[in-house]
């Protein structure tokens, strides 16, 4: 089964500060998502990434950035947090042509 | 873009009766329409889905039904039971390009199955 690893499992920020949550998946796929999770909201997906050095806006991407320096790495970087940002966000992974995804564990993050 | 409506935001039912989620989606050209699971504090995994090309899809104790014409799909969960409670999301997907594909989710339904 795809490995989706995605770190800190836990974050507490403050507001204004920079946060870096990482994503890593070893199955060689290609396509690469960040989402976030909120009650009342579902998933919404803030950014995604076809390939190595590729990043695409998502439907909310305000307020994020992301980097995909590798095959295997996917980054999503909050340069000023706001408490508005605080959510479960879910990292996933899924092959070229194929819709399944592989989804991380989640990360909590907290903006105080 | 595409939207996805989730129905039903709980629902419960008795172990052993049959559980539907309703799904409905804006785009006529989505072509794809997973179901994802995720039990409590945990991620997400896929369940099951169904193509454009037919109307209905069975895995076990999962029914999948689409109709085009409404923009409308189903989970239909047979003789539940208690492992079956968790979140349950819809999506429908676009083709965004080549042979990539973007994920539009629902905002989940919670089904408790209660002995």
């Amino acid at each position: 089964e795809a490995a989706v690893t995605q770190s800190p499992r836990n974050k507490v920020a403050v507001t204004g500060g920079k946060v870096t949550l990482s994503c890593n998946q070893t199955n060689n796929h290609n396509n690469m998502y960040w989402y976030r999770q909120d009650t009342g909201h579902g998933l919404r997906l803030i950014h995604y990434s076809y390939g190595a050095g590729s990043t695409e806006k998502g439907d909310i991407p305000d307020g994020y950035k992301a980097s995909r320096p590798s095959q295997e790495n996917f980054s999503l970087i909050l340069e000023l947090a706001t408490p508005s940002q605080t959510s479960v966000y879910f990292c996933a992974s899924g092959r070229r042509g194929a819709e399944t995804l592989y989804f991380g564990s989640g990360t909590r993050l907290t903006v105080l | 873009g595409e939207k996805v409506e989730q129905h039903e935001s709980t629902l419960s039912v008795r172990e052993g009766d049959s559980a539907v989620i309703n799904c409905t989606y804006t785009d006529t050209a989505s072509s794809y329409f997973p179901w994802y699971k995720q039990e409590a504090g945990k991620s997400l995994h896929f369940v099951i889905d169904i193509r454009s090309n037919v109307d209905r899809k069975q895995s076990q104790r999962l029914i999948v039904l689409l109709d085009k014409k409404a923009k409308r799909f189903s989970l239909h969960i047979t003789a539940t039971q208690p492992e079956d409670s968790a979140i349950y999301f819809c999506a429908a997907s676009l083709n965004s390009g080549g042979s990539n594909y973007k994920l539009t989710f629902g905002k989940g339904t919670l089904l408790t199955v209660t002995p």
